[in-house]
């Protein structure tokens, strides 16, 4: 089956400038995620999203990030406006129901503020 | 609270030799967890879940609710098993939490 697939694969701006990363996630998983992985540490969830609705974003600075899932398909994360601080590798996964089901990652994107 | 707690960065050990990654969690359910592998230049990918107690490329990882833990194993270290691992629960049905991961650098 066709993994997840984000875009773009890097990305470089400069501070208070905005980015948006975009997610396809795996055919028929309901439940997507935005994990955020700065640099030497683990992946930290930022959104989940249960078809197209939002299930956690307890940890989304929403003063700058927003996300959406629109049709509950692909999903789209944006900051605006980017601080150094948000350069991290920006993990997307999916996941079918059930607890025991494992989440299937995307390659990330790279975001470089500079 | 839920947390996943694994105390080593970096693990170096040599081709041939026993390794154990560890990982200990906090959680006041019962836990399924999962170790997942991140090889350079690809994806985060799942290596097992503790439900299945199956051996994945040599590695095991065995639930221990009385230390709570579930670190993982392997007797003999080979180069390629040299990526970053992370230790992961589950919970509350949909969502997940990742340790910050180890480091295995395997020697030559």
């Amino acid at each position: 089956e066709a993994g997840v697939a984000q875009s773009p694969r890097y990305k470089i701006i400069e501070k208070r400038q905005s980015v948006a990363f975009w997610c396809n996630p795996i055919s028929g998983h309901a439940t997507l995620y935005w994990y955020q992985q700065i640099l030497g540490q683990g992946p930290k969830l930022l959104i989940q999203f249960q078809n197209n609705g939002v299930v956690d974003d307890s940890q989304l600075p929403k003063d700058r990030f927003s996300a959406e899932r629109l049709k509950g398909v692909d999903s789209t994360l944006k900051i605006q406006p980017a601080k150094l601080e948000d350069s991290a590798v920006y993990l997307c996964a999916s996941k079918a129901e059930g607890a025991s089901t494992e989440a299937f990652f995307g390659q990330g994107t790279r975001l470089t503020v500079v | 609270a839920q947390r996943v707690t694994q105390p080593e960065k970096l693990l170096s050990v040599f081709k041939g030799a026993p390794v154990e990654l560890k990982c200990n969690y906090s959680y006041s359910g019962s836990p399924e967890l999962f170790w997942y592998v991140q090889y350079s230049r690809q994806r985060l990918q799942l290596l097992l879940r503790h439900i299945s107690r199956e051996s994945i490329k040599g590695f095991t990882a065995d639930l221990n609710k009385g230390e709570t833990s579930f670190h993982l194993k392997k007797p003999f270290a080979q180069e390629e098993d040299s990526a970053m691992y992370y230790c992961a629960l589950p919970f509350g049905g949909f969502k997940t939490i990742f340790g910050a991961g180890t480091r295995l650098f395997v020697k030559a």
